[in-house]
């Protein structure tokens, strides 16, 4: 069964701190993204990456950085965790194998206090 | 005005009862159309996805697209308790990267 796996489900950082969010898939997928979802106002991409090194800024990018290099990894580091960015993050991978439909994984719960 | 509209719901539907979701876009460049399937505390599914206009069906879930009116419609048959979940519609360009979601439906089906 293919799968993205997001490292964590759960998670608690403090203000301030330096967060790492880690995506791993394994169906060799050009694609990956990062996404967060709010209530009211759904999924809202931050970055995504199109191949190995390469990245491209989302719609919601301030505040974030991420990092590709390997194909089937892509992690999203918040460089100063703030109150504002407690969400739902949810990591996804596509190809044009697959009609560029979304594998997304099970989402980390990030909680900033 | 946001590219893809989407009702928020929640909609609440006997067992049996044939549900139908709905977006509107405003973007004429979209040519792929997808429903994904989200499930409390879970990632979204890809339940469907169309390429430009028309209908496609599989099993009890029928996708229409009318790219003259731009309006998708996602229809369930036969619904059930198990379908009670966030439906999203989404959206993207030929050659695009970026894919547009909806804010998505939330559907309740009581047994």
């Amino acid at each position: 069964d293919v799968k993205v796996t997001q490292s964590s489900r759960y998670l608690v950082k403090r203000t301030g701190e330096k967060v790492f969010l880690e995506c791993v898939q394994d169906m060799d997928h050009e694609n990956m993204f990062w996404y967060r979802q709010d209530p009211g106002l759904g999924l809202r991409l931050i970055y995504f990456s199109y191949d190995v090194k390469m990245k491209e800024k989302g719609d919601i990018p301030e505040g974030y950085s991420v990092s590709r290099e390997k194909k089937e990894r892509f992690s999203l580091i918040l460089e100063s965790a703030s109150t504002n960015q407690t969400s739902m993050y949810l990591c996804a991978s596509s190809s044009p194998m697959t009609g560029y439909g979304y594998t997304f994984g099970s989402g980390t719960r990030l909680t900033v206090v | 005005q946001k590219e893809v509209e989407q009702d928020p719901g929640p909609l609440s539907v006997p067992e049996g009862a044939i549900v139908s979701l709905n977006c509107t876009y405003s973007n004429s460049a979209f040519q792929y159309f997808m429903w994904y399937r989200q499930y409390s505390r879970k990632g979204p599914e890809l339940l469907m996805y169309t390429y430009s206009s028309g209908n496609k069906e599989d099993g009890r879930f029928t996708a229409q697209v009318d790219k003259s009116s731009k309006y998708i419609s996602l229809f369930i048959r036969d619904s059930q308790p198990s379908d009670s979940a966030t439906y999203l519609c989404a959206m993207r360009e030929t050659g695009g990267f970026k894919t547009i979601f909806g804010a998505g439906t939330r559907l309740f089906v009581k047994a």
